[in-house]
């Protein structure tokens, strides 16, 4: 079946704008995270979604950022007043609740000029 | 702070050698996996071994877990070009609420 699908794949934004990002999880699976990854750098967790449990933030660098998911389903990234440091892959993955391994997307490369 | 630690940051070997990486973490954990990540993006879901469990095998992947240290190995046999990539451990610390944290990779090179 199809996987987890985010758009869009590149996005180049001008320093302070606000940018969008959208991930839509594989059907089914109630969990959802955001994962920001720098390059050459490890995955920095943002952000989980679990059922209509509220979601875990604790990994938002700062109020800049905020996700949300709409019907369970689709979740959408928002970046505010973007700043170079955004500049970064965000990887959306999603799994069943008690599962094993999430099952990730191909991310979408943030360019911050 | 980062969950797990990989070691070695970087690993380049012959093809047909063994290749072997080793993740620490810090707390508890529930499960602990391994993903592989090839040219920046893609991970990909390798293996899942259970706290209560000690090796697992999955095809040319055999991982240890050992809790007393906190620590895993992935251990890949017979290594081949297409298994260059980066992996990654990721520690899950709760039943239920897959939160995973992710190391900051072993990059591995096979060459031919």
């Amino acid at each position: 079946g199809a996987g987890v699908s985010q758009s869009p794949s590149n996005k180049v934004t001008e320093k302070g704008k606000d940018v969008e990002l959208r991930c839509d999880p594989i059907s089914g699976h109630t969990a959802l995270y955001w994962y920001r990854q720098r390059l050459g750098q490890g995955l920095e967790f943002l952000i989980y979604f679990q059922g209509n449990s509220a979601p875990d933030k604790s990994g938002l660098p700062s109020d800049r950022f905020s996700a949300e998911r709409t019907g369970g389903s689709v979740s959408t990234l928002t970046i505010q007043r973007t700043q170079q440091e955004d500049s970064a892959v965000y990887l959306c993955a999603s799994s069943l609740p008690t599962s094993g391994g999430v099952r990730f997307g191909p991310g979408t490369r943030l360019t911050v000029t | 702070s980062q969950q797990g630690e990989e070691d070695p940051q970087a690993l380049s070997i012959q093809e047909g050698e063994n290749a072997t990486m080793n993740c620490s973490y810090k707390t508890s954990i529930n499960n602990l996996q391994w993903y592989r990540q090839n040219s920046g993006r893609g991970l990909v879901h390798l293996i899942l071994i259970r706290s209560n469990e000690r090796e697992k095998h999955s095809g040319r992947l055999r991982v240890t877990l050992d809790t007393s240290k906190k620590s895993s190995s992935l251990l890949i046999t017979a290594s081949r070009a297409a298994d260059t990539a980066s992996y990654f451990c990721a520690t899950a610390s709760s039943l239920g609420a897959q939160k995973l944290v992710f190391g900051q990779g072993t990059r591995l090179t096979i060459n031919p």
